[in-house]
């Protein structure tokens, strides 16, 4: 199985700062990976698939890159609703394996 | 709208079983694969598996299978999980979400997940 590392584990940032958020994947996955954010009490909600395409009425700021190995979630300039835990997740394989997430707080 | 609705919370002693259930409407039910992930208290998520409910196709991660089983039911567009004994480790949230996949691929991550349901097993 594909094993997915994402660091940091926190992320401190400030409002208004750029976080950026890494995954990396044991073995290639192509650009079959997501992105999710997770509130406290809450579902994940999907925010970019295939490594770089925002879902459906998520905001500019999110963005996805990277490819094979390698990914980068960025957000340009943090609000106040984008604290939260955000993991990484690759389809490209059987079984689709989750990063162990990044918990992005308020500095 | 696409939805996807869990069944209620579920408390439970060690050794009993259980299923819970996961309901889609607002989308054709059997044209998308429904996955089954995991997260313990306090921890990160964990894929179990998916089944497609056109005809009960499935995949367990091996880190599940032989302890869970999936079922569907196209009638009542309905996805299940069930355990046979349960385990106070088996204590988590439980996530349904849809995917789109083939027999060999999925093309496209959960797109839409319902809300969860909370499975606590205590003796």
């Amino acid at each position: 199985e594909i094993v997915m590392t994402q660091s940091p584990a926190t992320l401190s940032v400030s409002p208004g700062e750029r976080a950026t958020l890494s995954c990396r994947a044991s073995q290639s996955v192509s650009s079959n990976l997501a992105w999710y954010q997770q509130k406290p009490g809450q579902a994940p909600r999907l925010l970019i698939y295939g490594a770089s395409t925002r879902a459906t009425a998520i905001p500019a700021r999110f963005s996805g890159s990277g490819s094979g190995t390698e990914f980068t979630l960025t957000i340009s300039s943090l609000q106040s609703e984008d604290f939260a835990v955000y993991y990484c997740q690759q389809y490209n394989n059987w079984p689709q394996m989750f990063g162990q997430g990044t918990k992005v707080e308020i500095k | 709208e696409v939805q996807l609705v869990q069944s209620g919370a579920e408390v439970k002693k060690p050794g009993e079983s259980l299923k819970i259930s996961c309901k889609g409407s607002g989308y054709s039910f059997t044209n998308y694969w429904i996955a089954w992930v995991r997260q313990m208290p306090g921890k990160g998520l964990e894929w179990m598996g998916i089944i497609y409910p056109g005809d009960s196709d499935t995949r367990y991660s091996p880190s599940f299978q032989g302890q869970v089983t999936f079922s569907a039911d196209k009638s009542t567009t309905t996805a299940y999980l069930q355990w046979s004994s349960l385990r106070a480790s088996d204590t988590a949230m439980y996530y349904c979400a849809r995917q789109d996949c083939s027999s060999l691929f999925c093309y496209n991550p959960g797109d839409y997940w319902g809300q969860g349901t909370l499975v606590t097993v205590s003796s």
